[in-house]
């Protein structure tokens, strides 16, 4: 069963708005949530991560904010660009083998 | 650095027929994972593997053989080509377990079965 549940699947924001990705998990053991971004025709490439220790982290214009309480996590992009748009990936680890992802979120920054 | 190659970029396959997906990587990583992307269901893991010489079955296994003869390469088979596979394949890998460092993905396999 998905093990990351991704919320919305197509988000569209307006240029200079915020984008905000929601998602959770049951695995009290994933210690590890990176987020991931790709384009179209491209790979995914990882854009930012956080561990259960930190409530919060910052790069840029994208955050993460983290609530261990709740199992959830979420992605704000502030002033939102049509660059951005891409689809996003949260995923989740225990710091096993391989990385648990959510089913996307598709993105459109309008002008 | 190349980083993650992956070969063919698209392929065009008939129901029962088989091919290989090529994946390489430059950078001396460990972990070598295959993936396959469908709309609306992300990204799922098909095999994986920890070093050379090692496998492991992922999440959709079936239908799938993998080999990891060397380091900087890992091979995905279609042994008999299904409709139900037509997909993006992604190869990713690691320099160990993705917990602790950052997994990188090729540009993908666009595979359409007919």
């Amino acid at each position: 069963q998905q093990q990351v549940k991704q919320s919305p699947q197509s988000l569209i924001v307006q240029k200079g708005g915020i984008s905000i990705i929601n998602c959770a998990y049951e695995n009290t053991a994933f210690d590890y949530f990176p987020w991931y971004q790709q384009f179209p025709g491209k790979g995914p490439a990882l854009l930012i991560a956080i561990r259960p220790d930190v409530s919060e982290k910052k790069e840029g214009r994208f955050t993460i904010s983290f609530n261990k309480s709740a199992k959830q996590f979420s992605s704000h992009i502030m002033d939102s660009q049509p660059g951005d748009s891409a689809t996003y990936f949260c995923a989740a680890t225990n710091s096993g083998y391989a990385l648990n992802f959510g089913k996307g979120t598709s993105l459109l920054v309008t002008p | 650095n190349a980083g993650v190659t992956q070969t063919p970029k698209f392929r065009v396959l008939k129901t029962g027929q088989s091919m290989t997906l090529l994946c390489a990587q430059d950078m001396n990583h460990e972990y070598m994972y295959w993936y396959r992307q469908d709309p609306g269901m992300g990204l799922r893991l098909i095999h994986y593997s920890v070093g050379e010489g090692t496998t492991a079955k992922g999440e959709v296994p079936d239908g799938y053989n993998v080999s990891r003869l060397k380091k900087q390469n890992f091979l995905l088979g279609l042994e008999s080509a299904a409709p139900s596979q037509t997909s993006v394949y992604f190869c990713a890998s690691s320099y160990r377990n993705p917990g602790t460092d950052t997994q990188y993905f090729g540009p993908g396999t666009r595979l359409t079965v007919l």
